[in-house]
């Protein structure tokens, strides 16, 4: 069974405080990975996709990197408009999971002026 | 401009009915998904649909029916059988069943009362 864990559920800064947020998984045929922002009663925004270990996408003050056994989300000199849940997802190609888009549970990023 | 329309955005159920949410997507994409989340949980797979007139259930389908007769529209019904159905729920919808990113809608809020 595919699984998805984040790591941490929350997260406090302070402004310009940069800091990682964690996403490892275990599944059969990873067919990508995504990073997703959500704000709170509104649908996920994406952020990211990673295919394969070693791959890294920036934007902005967020950048993504990827292993074979897990991702990170490292946010750079954060502002408060970056208080978000960040969530980690990933795409099976496998068996019985063929399709499936499989969720972390996120973590919760606040950022104090 | 393309994306993803779900109505309504609140939606109040008695106990006893089915209730049909409606997605939208002018994104000409074959896949579409629904997905439900609680407070303090992940998004939860209700079920997916990888092509006109199939589908196949995710983790939590029971008590919930979809169809899929345009590639447009994927609506999901909530059935009287769904024992806990107050939830947010979330549309979304990819180019391809397997590694292309999703983009969501902005949700419908559902509460039983």
């Amino acid at each position: 069974e595919d699984q998805v864990t984040q790591s941490p559920e929350a997260l406090r800064l302070q402004e310009g405080e940069s800091s990682s947020l964690n996403c490892s998984y275990t599944v059969s045929g990873l067919r990508g990975l995504f990073w997703y922002r959500q704000d709170p009663g509104k649908g996920p925004e994406f952020l990211f996709t990673l295919y394969s270990a070693g791959e890294e996408k920036e934007k902005e003050r967020l950048k993504a990197t990827l292993t074979k056994k897990e991702s990170f989300l490292h946010i750079t000199a954060p502002k408060p408009e970056d208080s978000a849940t960040y969530l980690c997802a990933v795409h099976n190609a496998g068996g019985t999971s063929y399709g499936k888009l499989t969720f972390g549970q996120g973590t919760i990023l606040t950022v104090h002026p | 401009d393309g994306g993803i329309t779900q109505s309504p955005k609140y939606l109040f159920r008695k106990e006893g009915q089915n209730v049909t949410l409606s997605c939208e997507q002018n994104l000409n994409h074959d896949a579409m998904y629904w997905y439900r989340q609680d407070p303090g949980q992940g998004l939860r797979l209700i079920y997916y649909s990888q092509i006109v007139n199939d589908f196949q259930k995710g983790d939590i389908a029971e008590g919930y029916s979809v169809s899929r007769e345009k590639k447009e529209s994927f609506p999901l019904t909530v059935t009287s059988a769904q024992k806990n159905p107050t939830a947010f729920y979330l549309c979304a919808s990819s180019v391809r069943v397997s590694g292309t990113e999703a983009f969501f809608g902005q949700g419908t809020r559902l509460t039983v009362v």
